[in-house]
């Protein structure tokens, strides 16, 4: 089956501290993978995206930053978070060749 | 680039009623998707569009592909509590040798008063 896990679920870090948040996909191969970040229950942010194994395209410069170490894992990290870092995170995946995108069960960041 | 006009952004209806929510574009797009959002999960799909003028029902929701292929509408009929939660339009280019991504709309809470 077609699943999309993400870890860890939550989490509450210190400014400055580092990040890694981590997506794995299953049912699928060689997928197109992105990392969303949804600030105070609204709008979804496209923050990165990937088509293949270390290939990482940046929607938004900023603090963070995406790698793709396997062809279902994509990984969202930071060295040092702000507090501005905040907020809902999301991956997603799109299965078979319909346009249709699904995404995971979210991990929320709060940096205090 | 491409944006898409959600609205309304929040509405508070009575239980038993019909909602009805709408998207524009500025551009054309080849699909429309309509998430639902309950509070601390991710976005779930609720109905994909592919063609233009095309209008695809899932049991209490309906949602259609403008004919101009540039704006989307979502009904909800008969609404219940659960129905509680954040609803996503996203519209999509298909381009050949790109990655695929969808434009998200800003979101309608919709809160059912018992």
């Amino acid at each position: 089956s077609q699943t999309i896990h993400q870890w860890p679920a939550t989490l509450v870090q210190p400014v400055g501290s580092p990040l890694s948040l981590e997506c794995t996909v299953e049912g699928t191969s060689n997928p197109n993978l992105y990392w969303y970040r949804q600030a105070a229950g609204r709008g979804l942010q496209l923050l990165f995206y990937s088509v293949g194994i270390g290939q990482i395209s940046s929607e938004v410069p900023q603090n963070l930053s995406a790698s793709r170490p396997q062809d279902r894992q994509f990984i969202l990290s930071s060295k040092k978070l702000l507090l501005s870092d905040s907020g809902f995170y999301l991956c997603a995946c799109f299965f078979g060749g319909a346009g249709e995108l699904f995404f995971g069960e979210g991990s929320r960041l709060t940096v205090l | 680039g491409q944006q898409l006009n959600q609205s309304p952004q929040s509405m508070f209806i009575q239980e038993g009623e019909d909602v009805s929510m709408n998207c524009t574009s500025s551009s054309i797009f080849n699909t429309w998707l309509w998430y639902k959002q309950d509070p601390g999960e991710g976005p779930v799909l609720l109905i994909a569009l592919y063609k233009a003028g095309e209008l695809t029902s899932n049991g209490r929701l309906t949602a259609q592909f403008g004919i101009t292929r540039k704006d989307s509408f979502l009904n909800i009929s008969a609404s219940i509590p659960s129905d509680v939660g954040i609803y996503f339009c996203a519209g999509q280019v298909v381009s050949s040798g790109s990655a695929r991504q969808l434009t998200f709309g800003s979101g309608t809470q919709l809160t059912v008063l018992p």
